[in-house]
């Protein structure tokens, strides 16, 4: 159980194009999910949090018309780099909340997208 | 500003023996405690939750949880080189925004034949 996927895995794209990263979780349904970024060597950077049917929390620093997050169902959320550049080559990550015993809630993290922008 | 401190290693131990890490929060009102595994190239693992004082035992992993000390272990008994990845640990505040977790940089662990 608490299964998540992430479409695709790796991309490579050309400067200045658009990209859409899928998360879903298979087997729960996920109030919430978490989209992260990590550099090679790097710790984990919460992007932004998104929960169901609302608008996406994004953390200061992270540019919410460059980051476009959609979290369109229970089980689907999307984030859209837009207008992508070198720089925003990176290891993307989402994670979905799963509500536990007690409303001690755990995250389980999607396998990861690897951008890379030429 | 909530701090999780990790020994960013790397630690080394042989094929057998007992990997130990540590975690320290900064937050005492912290709820629940996470160790997630990475490998190289690969996303987070969930390994281990804990949310009482005391031990918590899953198969070779064992979680420590500490909160007047506010620190959270992980022990590893019996280490195998597939064991060799960066482990996180992560907390969650009682009351944090949509049950975000707050990430530790990691401690890289290296089980030698």
């Amino acid at each position: 159980g608490a299964v998540v996927s992430q479409h695709p895995s790796r991309v490579i794209c050309k400067s200045g194009t658009s990209v859409k990263i899928e998360c879903r979780s298979l087997d729960f349904q996920a109030t919430t999910m978490f989209w992260y970024r990590q550099f090679p060597k790097k710790s984990l950077m919460l992007m932004a949090t998104s929960n169901e049917g609302s608008k996406a929390t994004y953390e200061q620093g992270v540019e919410k018309d460059k980051f476009l997050i959609n979290h369109a169902s229970l089980t689907l959320s999307t984030l859209t780099v837009t207008s992508a550049h070198p720089e925003d080559s990176s290891f993307y990550i989402c994670s979905a909340r799963a509500a536990g015993r007690d409303g001690m809630a755990e995250q389980f993290f999607g396998p990861g997208t690897r951008l890379t922008v030429l | 500003q909530k701090e999780v401190e990790q020994n960013s290693g790397p630690l080394s131990v042989p094929e057998g023996a007992i990997a130990s890490l540590n975690c320290t929060y900064s937050d005492r009102v912290s709820q629940s405690f996470f160790w997630y595994r990475q490998y190289s190239g690969k996303s987070p693992e969930l390994i281990m939750s804990i949310y009482s004082n005391g031990d918590k035992e899953d198969g070779r992993f064992t979680a420590q949880l500490n909160k007047a000390s506010q620190y959270v272990s992980l022990l590893i008994r019996d280490s195998q080189p597939s064991d060799s990845a960066t482990y996180l640990c992560a907390v969650k505040v009682r009351g944090s925004t949509l049950g975000r977790l707050y990430f530790g940089r990691g401690t890289q662990l290296t089980v030698w034949p």
